[in-house]
């Protein structure tokens, strides 16, 4: 079945940039989705389709896929983005959809 | 707005049954495909089951294949998952989802409830 790797944490400073992988086999091919998680809440959409944001995310979430890595970037960091970041994607030789296995950003 | 409201989550013991509903709101239940997704304590997600917008294709993630079955009632705006053997392992908060697209596969989740908790232990 197909892997997705994430690193357990990222630690950036407010106001630099956080960015946050996910690595899985050829994931250049496929559309890759995130996801943040705060504490006690349920996940919210933030890039879809590598690039895309959906209606209220801030600019500052972007996304980019290449190789087998894709990358989730925060730009001018805040407290706010403290979370936990999901990748997914689909699967298309098991049917299956895919969780990455999760990545704590913490802002110091 | 869309709403998605779990219920039916408790505790239960190991080799018996359950049933989660998830009563939505605000959209076109029918136009969209639906999922469930888990979330063991203190773990990752987990993607569960998905069910396209009629009902006519159902799709299993492989720890509970065989064991819970997903479906939909349309005339009441409403998803069900059917957890038959459960084990402590499916303990987690189990969350309803929307994907965006009716057919739900290659896709992803633009609206997620707020979760019930399913709790396995004798």
């Amino acid at each position: 079945s197909y892997v997705l790797t994430q690193p357990p944490s990222v630690s950036v400073a407010p106001g630099q940039t956080a960015r946050v992988t996910c690595g899985g086999d050829n994931i250049e091919y496929k559309s890759v989705h995130w996801y943040q998680q705060k504490p006690g809440q349920a996940p919210v959409l933030v890039v879809h389709d590598v690039t895309d944001r959906p209606s209220g995310i801030p600019e500052r979430f972007s996304g980019s896929n290449s190789g087998n890595t894709a990358t989730l970037t925060i730009s001018r960091v805040e407290a706010g983005d403290e979370a936990e970041y999901y990748c997914q994607v689909w699967d298309s030789s098991s049917d299956h959809f895919v969780f990455g296995t999760g990545t704590k950003v913490t802002v110091l | 707005q869309v709403q998605l409201v779990e219920s039916g989550g408790g505790v239960v013991q190991p080799g018996t049954s359950l049933r989660l509903s998830c009563a939505a709101s605000g959209f076109t239940f029918s136009r969209f495909g639906l999922h469930w997704v888990r979330q063991a304590p203190g773990k990752g997600l987990e993607w569960v089951a998905l069910t396209s917008y009629d009902g006519g294709n159902k799709y299993y993630a492989d720890s509970v294949k065989g064991r819970f079955s997903i479906s939909r009632d349309n005339s009441k705006d409403t998803l069900y998952l059917e957890m038959n053997s459960l084990r402590p392992e499916d303990t987690a908060l189990y969350y309803c989802a929307r994907d965006v697209r009716a057919l739900g596969t290659y896709s992803y989740f633009d609206h997620w409830g707020q979760g019930a908790l399913v709790t396995v232990s004798s």
